[in-house]
C-alpha cells in the first residue's frame, strides 16, 4: 500500500496553462505539506496544512493555491504556469504532536513547463 | 534564519568502506533533526530522526549523531554497499508545527 501517493507522476504543459497535482495519504496523519525541489535538488517548503487548515505559507506566488478537502488530501493548483515553475513537487505528511515521527514523502510529480 | 549545509556535495567510495556525511545548521534551537535518503526519481525515505534532547540514533549500519551546541550532525555508514548509493539529505525542524528545512544533500556513489 502506498502511504503518500501523488498524481500525476509526470506533467508536461505549456506556459500560461493551469494545472493541478493531487496528493492523498492513508496514514491517518493530520498534517500535510507541499515541497518544491528545484533543478539543483534543493527542497523547499511551500505550504503546510493541519486538519484542512493552512498553517504554513512560505513566500510562494499566489498563482499557487493549495486545497485540502479533508485531512487525507492536499491538492496543489497552479495558475498561469511559468518556465520557472518546472521542478519536482513533493507531497508529505506527518502526525501532529508526535515528536519522534518522521515525515513521509510521496514519490514526487515532475512538472515541465515548455 | 535557519540554514542547513551538507558537506561534501558528492562522495565516491569503494564497497566496504566506512564513511561519514556531515550536516551543519546555523541556529542551534532545533526541535529535531532528520536524515533522509533519496533515490533517483523517487521520494525521500526517512532514515533516522534525532530529537533535540538526544545525542545519537542508530539503525542497522547507520548511526547519526547530533551536537546542538556546535550546530552539527553526522551520518556514519558502516561497511558501505553499492545499494547505499543515493542522495542523503539532512533536515532540521525549528519547533513543533514548523516545516523541515533541508540541506542540499550529499550524493553518495559506492562502487563494487
Amino acid at each position: 500500500d502506498t502511504a503518500v501517493s501523488q498524481t500525476p507522476k509526470y506533467l508536461v504543459t505549456q506556459m500560461g496553462n493551469d494545472k493541478s497535482i493531487k496528493c492523498e495519504q492513508n496514514l491517518g496523519h493530520d498534517t500535510m505539506y507541499w515541497y518544491k525541489q528545484d533543478s539543483k535538488k534543493f527542497l523547499k517548503i511551500m505550504f503546510s496544512y493541519n486538519n484542512k487548515e493552512l498553517i504554513i505559507n512560505e513566500t510562494v506566488p499566489n498563482r499557487f493555491s493549495p486545497k485540502s478537502p479533508d485531512k487525507a488530501h492536499l491538492n496543489l493548483h497552479i495558475n498561469s504556469l511559468e518556465l520557472g515553475d518546472s521542478a519536482v513537487y513533493f507531497c508529505a505528511s506527518s502526525p501532529r504532536g508526535v515528536r519522534n515521527s518522521p515525515l513521509h514523502f510521496g514519490n514526487g510529480t515532475r512538472l515541465t513547463v515548455t | 534564519k535557519q540554514e542547513v549545509t551538507q558537506i561534501p556535495a558528492a562522495l565516491s567510495v569503494p564497497e566496504g568502506e566506512n564513511l561519514v556525511l556531515n550536516c551543519s545548521f546555523t541556529d542551534s534551537a532545533i526541535y529535531n533533526l532528520q536524515w533522509f535518503r533519496q533515490d533517483p526519481g523517487k521520494g525521500l525515505t526517512s532514515l533516522l530522526l534525532i530529537q533535540s534532547s538526544q545525542r545519537e540514533q542508530t539503525s542497522g549500519r547507520l548511526n547519526a549523531s547530533l551536537d546542538k551546541s556546535s550546530g552539527r550532525s553526522t551520518l556514519y555508514i558502516a561497511a558501505s554497499q553499492p545499494g547505499d548509493s543515493a542522495t542523503y539529505l539532512c533536515a532540521v525542524k525549528r519547533q513543533a508545527g514548523t516545516a523541515l528545512i533541508f540541506g542540499k544533500g550529499t550524493t553518495l556513489s559506492v562502487s563494487s
